[in-house]
């Protein structure tokens, strides 16, 4: 299976931050790799699709971007509803593997 | 919007089957357009991705859970289901149905926690 391994783990960043998060890929992935946001209990929500393109209805503020086995989500303009649990997912071969998440705080 | 529930038991034994049924609205499972996942999420921690069912027949499930689960479709009642036996309290999570393209998860349930306790 394709490990994804995410960090940091945990970030906290006050309003109006700009927060990078990362995911790196144990193999070749091309861009196929997605973002997700998950608050406390509730499901994940996409944000982001092949590494880089935004999902419909998301804020501009979230971005994406690949650098070859590495991908970065960039939350710009931090806002009080951006607190939550981000995960990263490939989507290159099955099993489809997730990352272990980043839990970005709001200070 | 597609939108997605799932139903079923919250407690299972050691050793029995779980059983897990989503009952979809907004789109046809048999349709083709569409992937039928189930992913679950240990408490606190990660998500796994369990597997699929596709055109309401073709199943990929991951190899990590070897040949305890099945997921099957109902077109009828445009239901997929999932059964995973011999369960352990390492089964212990939140288990959610999802729709997916081929590559992504772009609607879930709201998750359901199974507890696998005598």
């Amino acid at each position: 299976d394709i490990q994804m391994t995410q960090s940091p783990s945990s970030v906290s960043a006050s309003v109006g931050d700009r927060v990078a998060i990362t995911c790196r890929a144990s193999q070749g992935i091309g861009s196929w790799l997605a973002w997700y946001q998950q608050k406390p209990g509730k499901a994940p929500k996409l944000l982001i699709y092949g590494a880089s393109n935004l999902q419909s209805g998301v804020p501009s503020r979230f971005s994406g971007s690949r650098s070859g086995t590495d991908f970065t989500l960039t939350i710009s303009g931090l806002q009080p509803e951006d607190s939550a649990s981000y995960f990263c997912q490939q989507a290159n071969s099955f099993p489809y593997t997730f990352g272990q998440g980043t839990k970005l705080e709001i200070k | 919007q597609g939108q997605l529930q799932e139903s079923g038991q919250g407690l299972v034994k050691p050793s029995q089957t779980l059983s897990l049924t989503c009952t979809v609205s907004g789109a046809s499972i048999s349709s083709g357009a569409y992937y039928w996942t189930w992913v679950r999420q240990h408490p606190g921690r990660g998500l796994e991705w369990i597997g699929y069912i596709y055109n309401n027949e073709s199943t990929y499930y991951n190899p990590s859970l070897g040949s305890r689960v099945t997921i099957s479709g109902d077109a009828s009642k445009n239901q997929f289901s999932l059964n995973l036996r011999s369960v352990t309290a390492a089964d212990t999570a939140v288990y959610y149905c999802v729709r997916s393209g081929y590559y992504y998860c772009d609607a879930w349930g709201q998750g359901t926690l199974v507890t696998v306790s005598a």
